[in-house]
């Protein structure tokens, strides 16, 4: 059964600074991976998408990247603001058929200023 | 505006009482699916639908109905609720099998 974690829960980090998360699943067959951001009291918004046969997407800042054998993503945000402080969440979408989404438990990011 | 719209928000009821929350999409999206989100569990698929009249179940259907009787919209049905249920609900939807998925705000629901 497909299993996703994300490392660490929470992580404080002063403004400015580069940082890496981390989302492991335990089956290499996806179709693709999604990170998403979730603000207190909302919903999720989708930051990016990897394809299974893609290594990386960017978006300003943003760079996560996919490494489908050894079963794991990294997001990578350059140039941390407070304006990044929320829940990051990925999910990977197995290879199954079907429409099953599978999420991790997110990773709570504090910028300080 | 493009959007996932969820009601209501939030919703307190007693344990045995129906209740439907209601998923809108205006993006004439294919897939539809619905989540909850527990602390320490994070989201948890329910159910989705891949098209009108095709619903399937997720990694915990137990308690809920779904229906799909057009595209845009997938209304969750809880026609028995117990303390159990009460959770943080997520309606998504997605144009197709390999696009991103778009969040509505979330229904927050009690069970006393």
């Amino acid at each position: 059964k497909q299993e996703v974690t994300q490392i660490p829960a929470a992580l404080s980090v002063p403004e400015g600074e580069n940082l890496v998360l981390n989302c492991s699943f335990t089956d290499s067959a996806i179709y693709n991976l999604q990170w998403f951001r979730q603000d207190p009291g909302k919903g999720l918004t989708s930051l990016l998408l990897i394809q299974s046969s893609q290594r990386e997407q960017t978006s300003g800042r943003l760079n996560a990247s996919l490494d489908k054998s050894s079963g794991r993503s990294t997001l990578y945000i350059a140039a941390s603001q407070p304006g990044d402080s929320a829940t990051y969440l990925c999910a990977v979408r197995p290879n199954t058929g079907g429409f099953k989404t599978i999420f991790g438990a997110g990773t709570r990011l504090f910028v300080k200023a | 505006e493009a959007q996932v719209t969820q009601n209501p928000r939030y919703l307190i009821t007693v344990t045995g009482k129906k209740l439907t929350v209601t998923c809108s999409q205006n993006m004439n999206h294919e897939y539809m699916s619905w989540y909850r989100q527990d602390p320490g569990l994070g989201l948890r698929q329910i159910y989705y639908s891949m098209n009108v009249e095709v619903t399937d179940k997720g990694d915990v259907p137990e308690g809920y109905k779904v229906s799909r009787k057009e595209k845009r919209n997938f209304p969750l049905i809880l026609e028995s609720p117990s303390p159990n249920q009460t959770s943080l609900y997520f309606c998504a939807s997605s144009l197709r099998y390999n696009s991103p998925l778009h969040f509505g705000n979330g229904t927050r629901l009690t069970v006393t």
